[in-house]
């Protein structure tokens, strides 16, 4: 599969910061999802992008499709702790396969 | 986890015994993924399956492991004479279509194998 970097790996931060996280790939996707998954649960689908420069908003979590589509942003406003979780990029090709190709994650603590 | 169904939750077994997971996507889905976890790691791409028809395996170690989508009942994926490497958590996800437009896939709450 694709390599994708996401970066921090770990966040420590006091309830009501912002965060900003981000992913990059080797090469181009024309599908960015973010997921959270929450320990010993699956992933859970906070945004999709499919278009290169799109902006959405999901309550306090803005995404972004790079306009090179080798990259993706996670912002989240206003942290509060149930945010703690481990937050996935995921890229998906469609040229080339089914496959989504999953970042290492970043793993977000919240303090309140 | 909207309603795909894995089970069992957690599973151990010793090496060179069989390790048999299975998912039952969502009311009205017919195409089924697998994904393999590893601690610390994300998701890994295993298998596509379409009712009957495995659509990619572009995933799947060639040896040991399969995976079917029956007519009737759950998909199963079936790892024969597991080794300690394959302690994992496994996922299932389900979607309406293929998901090359949408990307959107709905992911149950796992599977953990412990191979002892």
């Amino acid at each position: 599969g694709q390599q994708l970097n996401q970066s921090p790996q770990s966040m420590f931060i006091q309830e009501g910061e912002d965060v900003s996280m981000n992913c990059t790939s080797s090469s181009i996707f024309n599908t960015w999802l973010w997921y959270k998954q929450d320990p010993g649960e699956g992933p859970v689908l906070l945004i999709a992008l499919y278009k290169a420069g799109e902006l959405t908003s999901n309550g306090r979590l803005t995404a972004q499709f790079g306009i090179t589509r080798k990259d993706s942003f996670l912002n989240i406003s206003a942290s509060i702790p149930s945010d703690v979780g481990i937050y996935f990029c995921a890229g998906l090709n469609s040229n080339s396969g089914y496959a989504l190709n999953f970042g290492k994650g970043t793993s977000l603590l919240v303090t309140p | 986890n909207a309603g795909v169904m894995q089970n069992p939750r957690h599973l151990v077994r010793r090496r060179g015994q069989e390790a048999r997971l299975r998912c039952s996507p969502m009311k009205g889905h017919s195409h089924v993924y697998w994904y393999r976890q590893l601690p610390e790691e994300g998701l890994k791409f295993m298998v596509y399956l379409q009712k009957e028809n495995i659509i990619d395996e572009s995933g799947m170690p060639k040896e040991r492991f399969s995976a079917e989508f029956p007519k009737e009942g759950p998909s199963i994926l079936r790892i024969q004479q597991v080794v300690r490497g394959d302690s994992a958590a496994y996922f299932c996800a389900s979607s309406r279509d293929r998901n090359l437009n949408t990307g959107e896939l709905f992911f149950g709450e796992g599977s953990r194998l412990t191979v002892l």
